[in-house]
């Protein structure tokens, strides 16, 4: 069955490190997301693509980046990772305004 | 500034009971997704509605929009404690997937 994986599921990091969030889709969807989902905020745009080679950036980009080597990865890094980064990370992909599809979630801890 | 409002926040109900979940959106939008997240999973799509007057329904849970009002309404019919969860609304302001989600509404179904 086609699927959306995430991982690490569970990450502890210092502050500083860089860290790197993967994204896997195997239903060759062309639209993938990346979400922040923090208590009193609801889930907030960090970045997305449309497809290979294509990113963009959300609502709250600073300190992350994505690349878009293939269709089924965006790997979502966090450049030099801060307290304010800790959050629970989800990734989705969509094929073109149907619904979005969620992965499990990555639990991230900035130390 | 581009907003999703849900009301109430927080809704604690008796099983069998029928109850109504808001979401109201700052400006024009026909496009609305409606989620439920269990503790500590992912998300899972329920209703998409796409355009003014829609209406869908699953199970126990309706969904409709008005997109004149900028209001979607999730009413639960008899309620069941599987239906226990976090429910967010989102909003596809722009038509390019990029959502804009309400902090959601936890709901607690009590024997």
């Amino acid at each position: 069955d086609a699927e959306i994986t995430q991982s690490p599921r569970h990450k502890i990091t210092e502050t500083g490190r860089q860290v790197t969030l993967a994204c896997h889709q195997t239903w060759n969807h062309n639209n993938m997301f990346w979400y922040r989902q923090d208590l009193g905020h609801g889930l907030r745009l960090i970045h997305y693509s449309y497809g290979v080679h294509d990113t963009n950036k959300g609502e709250v980009s600073d300190g992350y980046s994505v690349s878009r080597s293939n269709t089924e990865d965006l790997p979502l890094t966090l450049e030099s990772a801060a307290s304010s980064q800790t959050s629970v990370y989800f990734c989705a992909s969509s094929d073109n305004q149907e619904t979005q599809y969620f992965g499990p979630g990555t639990r991230l801890l900035v130390l | 500034e581009l907003k999703v409002e849900q009301n109430p926040l927080f809704l604690s109900m008796q099983e069998g009971k029928n109850y109504t979940i808001y979401c109201n959106y700052s400006t024009t939008s026909d496009r609305l997704y409606w989620y439920r997240q269990d503790p500590g999973k992912s998300l899972e799509s329920l209703f998409v509605l796409l355009s003014n007057g829609a209406v869908k329904q699953e199970g126990r849970l309706m969904a409709s929009l008005d997109t004149k009002a900028r209001l979607s309404t999730l009413h639960i019919t008899a309620a069941v404690h599987d239906l226990s969860a976090t429910y967010f609304c989102a909003v596809d302001y722009f038509g390019n997937e990029k959502l804009t989600f309400g902090t959601g509404t936890r709901l607690t179904i009590i024997p």
